[in-house]
């Protein structure tokens, strides 16, 4: 039941693009992603409920596909500050309140 | 203004001591849940509070572990008989409403070292 986030690792420089992906086997009510930096908490970037909703948040958007249960993470001209941990949280259609979470992306944006 | 707020940070516990880890929420949050993060791993679903009502405590890894939020704000997660494997990060998250659909704002989480 655990999405699956690909890919694990990407590694860019500053000023490039990068998409992360979130896959779902079970059909999904909602799609939460988070940053989170080597040590600290994670980081609320966005939600995105089932509709094939489309959100942006600085130079950061995503999308939710419903019909393949899928979410992704745009990130454009990336900055140094973007390097993290990208996490997927996903809230599965039934109510089930609480959030199960991929395994993560470490994104590192080089000078 | 602070947000969530864990106690202690760094824990390390001999295998079969007893710990207690505590999260101070964003006053006024109604929900407040707890999360296991393994190292290079995702959080991991705990627990679930509404208020004071535990909602949801399907994540709990075995009877060991015990929370509580007795009066709605601050909450405690137990840990009897600590064992090797229960060596992780755990998070707080609180959140305004009632429902996971909105923002939750994480703790900088308590490291716990079993030996």
């Amino acid at each position: 039941q655990q999405p699956v986030q690909s890919p694990q690792a990407v590694i860019l420089r500053e000023g490039e693009d990068a998409v992360i992906n979130c896959s779902s086997s079970k059909a999904l009510y909602s799609v939460h992603w988070y940053r989170q930096k080597h040590g600290e908490a994670p980081v609320f970037l966005m939600i995105l409920l089932k509709g094939g909703e489309q959100k942006g948040h600085e130079k950061i958007s995503a999308s939710f596909n419903e019909k393949k249960q899928q979410s992704s993470l745009y990130l454009t001209a990336s900055q140094l500050s973007y390097s993290g941990t990208y996490f997927c949280g996903t809230e599965f259609q039934g109510g089930s309140e609480k959030l199960v979470f991929g395994k993560g992306t470490k994104l590192t944006v080089n000078p | 203004g602070a947000g969530v707020s864990q106690s202690p940070r760094y824990k390390v516990a001999k295998r079969g001591q007893d710990v207690a880890l505590r999260c101070d929420p964003i006053s006024g949050h109604v929900s407040l849940f707890w999360y296991q993060q393994a190292l290079g791993q995702g959080p991991e679903f705990l627990t679930y509070f509404q208020n004071e009502a535990q909602l949801d405590k399907s994540g709990l890894p075995s009877d060991r572990f015990f929370a509580e939020r007795p009066e709605g704000s601050v909450s405690t997660l137990k840990i009897q008989r600590t064992q090797q494997e229960d060596s992780a990060v755990y998070l707080c998250a609180s959140s305004l409403f009632g429902q996971v659909i909105y923002e939750q704002y994480f703790g900088p989480g308590t490291r716990l070292t079993v030996t």
